[in-house]
């Protein structure tokens, strides 16, 4: 089974200021990770995803995030926050690399404020 | 490419009454889709897997009289909610896997109101 756990349902920041939103996942086979971000009445936009290889990942508008093993962690970072980022964030867990199903997994999303 | 087209995206209906949802893959053939719920200001929590062809598999704890899934076709996965009531008020997405792609694609999203 897979679960992700995102620390911090709320999260305040001034613009400009460094973002990051902590995630950690739990699965029993490697993790394909994902970290999507909704704004209000709509769907969901993929920032950035981790299959395999390079541990640093980087995405649109800015964002990145690092798969660390030893950690079960895969938080996201943006150096400087925009007004725009204000959005609610997912991450994501998936047995994709092992599983002809592939069921994706969110966690309980996190609020991004930012402050003028 | 990869884009998933649902509809509606917003329905109003009595209770008692059956909705149906649609999610059409546009640009590819979807083998395998996903329908979440997703309440105000929480997570999407996985109803069920629906493959073409054969019958879904539901999460724990929903109701599969309910929540009718239909994958008729290699573009087409419905969801039905039958007998509504006002607690079955939800935003309902589709996902559909990408193939030949670790990734996923999701429709935009239907708000469903029972009244």
């Amino acid at each position: 089974a897979q679960s992700v756990t995102q620390l911090g349902s709320h999260v305040s920041v001034s613009e400009g200021a460094l973002v990051l939103l902590r995630c950690n996942y739990s699965s029993s086979v490697p993790p394909y990770l994902f970290w999507y971000v909704q704004y209000p009445n709509q769907g969901l936009q993929l920032l950035l995803k981790y299959t395999t290889g390079a541990t640093l990942v980087k995405g649109i508008n800015g964002f990145e995030a690092e798969f660390k093993k030893s950690e079960t962690s895969f938080h996201l970072t943006k150096p400087s926050a925009h007004m725009s980022d204000a959005a609610e964030y997912f991450c994501a867990v998936s047995d994709l690399g092992s599983s002809n199903t592939g069921k994706l997994i969110f966690g309980q999303g996190t609020t991004l404020q930012v402050k003028p | 490419g990869a884009v998933v087209s649902q509809h509606p995206s917003w329905v109003i209906c009595k209770s008692g009454t059956s909705v149906k949802i649609e999610c059409r893959s546009l640009d590819f053939q979807a083998t395998t889709m996903f329908w979440y719920r997703q309440f105000p200001k929480q997570s999407l929590m996985l109803m069920a897997t629906s493959n073409e062809g054969s019958k879904a598999t539901y999460e724990q704890g929903v109701e599969k009289d309910k929540f009718l899934i239909n994958h008729a076709s290699l573009t087409l996965s419905t969801l039905t909610v039958t007998s509504a009531h006002p607690e079955d008020s939800s935003f309902y997405i589709c996902s559909a896997r990408v193939p030949r792609s670790s990734g996923y694609t999701f429709g935009s999203g239907t708000r469903l109101t029972v009244v």
